[in-house]
């Protein structure tokens, strides 16, 4: 089974507006933590922002928040202000607290192609 | 400072030789991550390394692939007999250590590998 999913192979948005991309997550750890990644086409993986599975608040960056539902097990991006920078591969990603050698890496989804439209 | 540096950044070599990747972590970050992403598509991971600790293995694709890191700091990762399959762009990432759930990982530019 995929750790991380993304269903969203492409996303469009206008300019100005906010774009929500989804990531569900498979884990039977009672502590894992979620990352969201901007890849541009220059290739430089960028990290955006955190939650912590004992975070109670949703995380939030600038205008990144994430919509953290850990009983549905989903951690949103939300990009608020979208602007033709934000263009990219976004993606999403897992460290779960596996114990052994497996803690620490983490596990991405395949991605997200936002696309931003003046 | 300066950020996590990969050399070369750009490989072509034929079917069947050996090639090695080097990766600089940031200074003072004891976790170092290797990855692969082929184009399009998402990183698949494949070695990691924590401190003094056994490296986890878990992601090698084939015992073609193998990685070291020498004193802590450096890492190499070779790969012999070079197939076309693969080539992609070798990510190697470090963090300040995987004991600390927050910790990001911090992404160098990548080594594009093209197998002739």
């Amino acid at each position: 089974a995929q750790k991380i999913t993304q269903t969203q192979p492409g996303m469009f948005v206008q300019e100005k507006e906010a774009v929500t991309l989804d990531c569900t997550y498979d884990t039977s750890d009672q502590s894992y933590g979620l990352f969201w990644y901007k890849q541009p086409s220059s290739g430089e993986m960028i990290f955006l922002i955190y939650q912590g599975s004992y975070d109670e608040q949703n995380a939030t960056e600038g205008r990144y928040s994430l919509n953290f539902q850990k009983a549905r097990k989903s951690a949103n991006l939300v990009i608020s202000a979208s602007q033709l920078g934000d263009s990219a591969m976004y993606f999403c990603a897992m460290r779960e607290d596996s114990g052994g050698t497996s803690y620490g890496k983490l596990t991405f989804g395949q991605g997200t192609i936002l696309t931003v439209h003046p | 400072g300066a950020g996590v540096s990969q050399s070369p950044s750009n490989k072509v070599t034929e079917k069947g030789k050996d090639v090695e990747l080097r990766c600089d972590p940031i200074s003072g970050h004891t976790a170092l991550y290797w990855y692969r992403q082929s184009l399009g598509q998402g990183l698949e991971f494949l070695i990691y390394f924590q401190g003094n600790s056994a490296p986890d293995k878990s992601g090698l694709p084939s015992d073609r692939f193998s990685a070291e890191r020498t004193g802590g700091s450096v890492s190499t990762l070779t790969i012999q007999r070079t197939q076309q399959e693969d080539s992609a762009v070798y990510l190697c990432a470090s963090s300040l250590s995987s004991a600390y759930y927050n910790s990001p990982l911090h992404f160098g530019n990548g080594t594009r590998l093209t197998v002739t």
